[in-house]
């Protein structure tokens, strides 16, 4: 069993569409991480949420982390070829520098 | 500032036989994890070094080891590999190995076992 299940597993959309894409759990998280990873690249890291509620914007992309910490979405707003790439949401566990990762989001945007 | 690397980028090997992957982190940063990504399981991870020390490990076999070194470049070893064992295995280096560091990615290196 998976700790982040991450959905939908897969997504292609068309240039100027918004989308969701989204991380959850049945436990409770200090913060959480969401990376996006290009082809022949590693995962990068895009934002941290922290306190349950929060919202973080990063251009057109919208993070927001669950109430009650469990759960974690991303929305793209008016998505372009560039934001094609495998959406990742991952916790660090706490005491190591150990990240668990969701299976990820695979976004594909067609111009 | 260059970022991480790791080297080779592409390997290909054969079942039995051992492989070492070789990964520098950025400048300065002290601590260095290893991770595996596959298709079926995701990014898992697999240990994770600072000064020189193992500090973490994941469930992997004992087959898959690493090390570092003094000047926090890391290797890590995969003996009598499995065609399971191919991957793209990624390396990343964070500045010191406390909570909430945000951690480096290199680009990895893709192990294909024939």
């Amino acid at each position: 069993t998976q700790l982040l299940e991450q959905s939908p597993q897969f997504l292609s959309i068309q240039e100027g569409e918004n989308l969701t894409v989204y991380c959850n759990s049945s436990s409770v998280f200090s913060s959480l991480q969401w990376y996006r990873q290009e082809p022949g690249e590693g995962p990068v890291l895009l934002v941290t949420v922290v306190t349950g509620g929060e919202v973080k914007k990063l251009k057109r992309l919208t993070f927001q982390f669950g109430d009650a910490r469990k759960d974690s979405s991303l929305h793209i707003t008016a998505a372009q070829p560039g934001d094609t790439g495998l959406y990742l949401c991952a916790i660090l566990i706490q005491g190591a520098q150990k990240l668990v990762f969701g299976q990820g989001t695979r976004l594909t945007i067609n111009p | 500032k260059a970022g991480v690397t790791q080297t080779p980028r592409y390997l290909i090997k054969t079942r039995g036989q051992q492989v070492t992957l070789s990964c520098s982190p950025i400048s300065g940063h002290r601590s260095v994890s290893w991770y595996q990504q596959t298709p079926g399981q995701g990014l898992q991870f697999l240990f994770e070094y600072f000064s020189e020390t193992q500090r973490n490990k994941g469930n992997f076999p004992g087959r898959f080891s690493g090390r570092q070194f003094s000047n926090s470049r890391s290797e890590m070893n995969v003996s009598t590999l499995e065609l399971g064992d191919s991957a793209l295995y990624l390396c990343a280096s964070s500045l010191v190995a406390h909570l909430g560091n945000e951690q480096f990615f290199g680009p990895g290196t893709r192990l294909t076992v024939l």
